[in-house]
Parts: structure tokens; C-alpha cells; sequence
């Protein structure tokens, strides 16, 4: 049973560019959730998709947006990228329906804006 | 606003001895609690969650975690370290009547020697 995968792995983008990062939940799962993790500091809550529609959204700018796949993958997208945008951003899955509350977190795509 | 602290950024242990770390948080309502934790280049593992009933939860290798309502803490405690254990842990709090959001704190280094 595959965990969540991300890709890529790293990143190196320049100042203004745009980029796609991709997630694909544990299998079972519906929801997916994309994080911010900066050096030195705990995730940040970026937004969560359900049912192909962004169900709740963190304290970050319309550049940062993303969409859901009707396999319940997900793809988060950075416009007009700034230097402060380099980060760890981390995807996390989970069940609505399996009353759990357990996130489940890929390995991360490390993200180098230059 | 709901928060959670973790005051230590480092805590040194000596292998074979208990460990503890400090989890404390600010919230209106009632609290799910999550401790999880993070190797170099890995993403976030889930060690535990306190949602409800026992305030003692019991967890992954070994980990076990209190919660205590009145002083506002959820520390995360090991009866016997392993120099294994050495890795970046972070408690996370969710709000039961909010989605998946999680909001983390600024995490704890475990350094345990041998």
C-alpha cells in the first residue's frame, strides 16, 4: 500500500517564475492538504482540497492555489515566485469518512527560489 | 487565536533514560492533539493523537503522550530513550468543530547520546 508520494523532490526556480508541485494520496484517502514548512519552523497551513473543491484555505496570497484531481491527486501552484517562497512544501491525505483525524504526510518537494 | 508552544528547541538525553517533551496550546474550544515527528529529509510521521476519553494516549515506538486540560499540555514522554529517537518532533493542534487544519508548533530537536 503506497504511502502519499510527491514529486519532484527538489526544485530550483527563479525569482517571478511559476511552479507546480504534485501529490498523490495513501490510497483510500480523499483529502488532501498542502503545507509550508520554512527553515527552522513548524508547517503552515497553505489549503486543503475535498471533492475536487478547495474546502478550507491558511493566511497565504492568491498566488499559492491549487486543484484536485477526480483521483483524488492534487497539484499546488506558486505564481510570480519570490525569494521567501523557498521552502519545504509538504502534502498531507486523509479520510473524511474514517473518522480518524490522522493526516498522513509525503516526503516533501524542497522548493529553491533564486 | 489557538496556538501551540513548544518552549524548547532542544532537548539532550542520554540513551536509556525517560524523556519528555513540552507541548502546551491556546484554544476556545476542545482540542485534538497530535504529536508527530521528522527525520532529516523526510516528511512528518504520525506518532499519536489525544481526540477524546483517556487522558493518557499511547502511541508509536514506544511514545506515549498526557493530556492535561487544566494546564494546557500535552507532553510527549518516553520511558527509555534510543539513540534512534534523535529527530525533529512537533505537536500539532486541530480544532474538533474545524477541518483538517493543523497548526504546529515551531518543534522540539531530540538529541539522545549514547
Amino acid at each position: 500500500d503506497a504511502g502519499v508520494t510527491q514529486s519532484p523532490t527538489h526544485l530550483i526556480k527563479t525569482r517571478g517564475q511559476q511552479v507546480t508541485l504534485r501529490c498523490s494520496p495513501k490510497s483510500g484517502h480523499d483529502t488532501v492538504s498542502w503545507y509550508q514548512q520554512a527553515l527552522g519552523q513548524g508547517p503552515q497551513f497553505i489549503f486543503q482540497y475535498y471533492e475536487e473543491e478547495e474546502r478550507q484555505r491558511g493566511n497565504f496570497p492568491d498566488r499559492f492555489s491549487g486543484h484536485q484531481f477526480p483521483n483524488y491527486s492534487s497539484e499546488l501552484n506558486v505564481n510570480a515566485l519570490l525569494l521567501g517562497d523557498s521552502a519545504l512544501y509538504l502534502c498531507a491525505s486523509s479520510s473524511l469518512r474514517d473518522g480518524s483525524y490522522e493526516q498522513y504526510f509525503g516526503p516533501g518537494t524542497r522548493l529553491t527560489v533564486t | 487565536a489557538q496556538s501551540v508552544a513548544q518552549p524548547e528547541d532542544q532537548v539532550n538525553v542520554a540513551e536509556g533514560n525517560p524523556l519528555t517533551v513540552k507541548c502546551t496550546y491556546s484554544v476556545s474550544g476542545n482540542p485534538y492533539l497530535f504529536w508527530y515527528v521528522q527525520y532529516p529529509n523526510r516528511g512528518l510521521q504520525f506518532l499519536l493523537k489525544y481526540i477524546t476519553g483517556d487522558n493518557l494516549v499511547k502511541g508509536s515506538y514506544g511514545f506515549e503522550a498526557e493530556f492535561n486540560k487544566s494546564q494546557t499540555s500535552f507532553h510527549l514522554k518516553k520511558p527509555s530513550a534510543l539513540v534512534s529517537d534523535s529527530a525533529l518532533y512537533f505537536c500539532a493542534l486541530r480544532l474538533s468543530y474545524n477541518t483538517d487544519k493543523l497548526i504546529f508548533g515551531t518543534g522540539t530537536r531530540l538529541q539522545v547520546f549514547p
